[in-house]
């Protein structure tokens, strides 16, 4: 059983479309998060939810919405994708302890 | 400044080596740090965690961590090409758990 998936692995679209890329964890943790890794490698915060409620939304343009049906799924839909948006979105699972990373969804747009 | 800074690299070391990578941070109130592992076209995993001023040794790993000077580093003795990867330093500011990473170190161990 893989602790935290992620679906699609490879998303390519084109400019304007809205994509969702959904993630599950079978850890049993409160806390869910969607990170954004761009070209450079550079892992960077977009959201965190604590058993549904969001309790962290970095400055990320409001295109990018995520959503908890329970603490076990954070998914994140994308509307109107811009050229800008394509990099590497992982979702992870976790506590101040450390977090266990999904595989990643590479999303390109073209 | 940033939030956490490492040297991009790439840090090559030959095989058997001592491989030493390094991070700073700029938030005195950090409570916990990490360091992931990412092979390329992977995902981060989870090496070591250190919470403590000193070392922590893990097998061929040790973190040691200075909060006077907000430095964590990574030693990894007898270096193998399979460590050659980007190492990740990570910060818990302990708010609401967030993690804030570095841009990390790409290290290749040379055969």
């Amino acid at each position: 059983d893989t602790a935290v998936s992620q679906t699609p692995k490879y998303l390519v679209t084109q400019m304007g479309n809205d994509k969702s890329i959904k993630c599950e964890q079978n850890l049993g943790h409160d806390t869910m998060y969607w990170y954004k890794q761009d070209s450079k490698k550079f892992l960077k915060i977009m959201f965190s939810y604590n058993n549904k409620e969001l309790i962290i939304n970095e400055t990320v343009p409001n295109r990018f919405s995520p959503k908890s049906p329970d603490k076990a799924h954070l998914n994140l839909h994308i509307n109107s994708l811009e050229l800008g948006d394509s990099a590497v979105y992982f979702c992870a699972a976790g506590t101040g302890s450390g977090y266990t990373f999904g595989s990643g969804t590479r999303l390109t747009v073209v | 400044q940033k939030e956490v800074e490492q040297n991009s690299g790439p840090l090559s070391v030959p095989e058997g080596a001592i491989a030493s990578l390094n991070c700073t941070y700029s938030d005195r109130g950090s409570q916990s740090f990490f360091w992931y592992r990412q092979y390329s076209g992977k995902s981060p995993e989870l090496i070591m965690s250190i919470y403590s001023n000193g070392d922590k040794e893990d097998g061929r790993f040790t973190a040691q961590l200075n909060k006077a000077s907000q430095y964590v580093s990574l030693l990894i003795r007898d270096s193998q090409p399979s460590d050659s990867a980007t190492y990740l330093c990570a910060v818990n500011k302990n708010a609401g758990n967030m993690l804030t990473f570095g841009g990390g170190t790409r290290l290749m161990v040379k055969p």
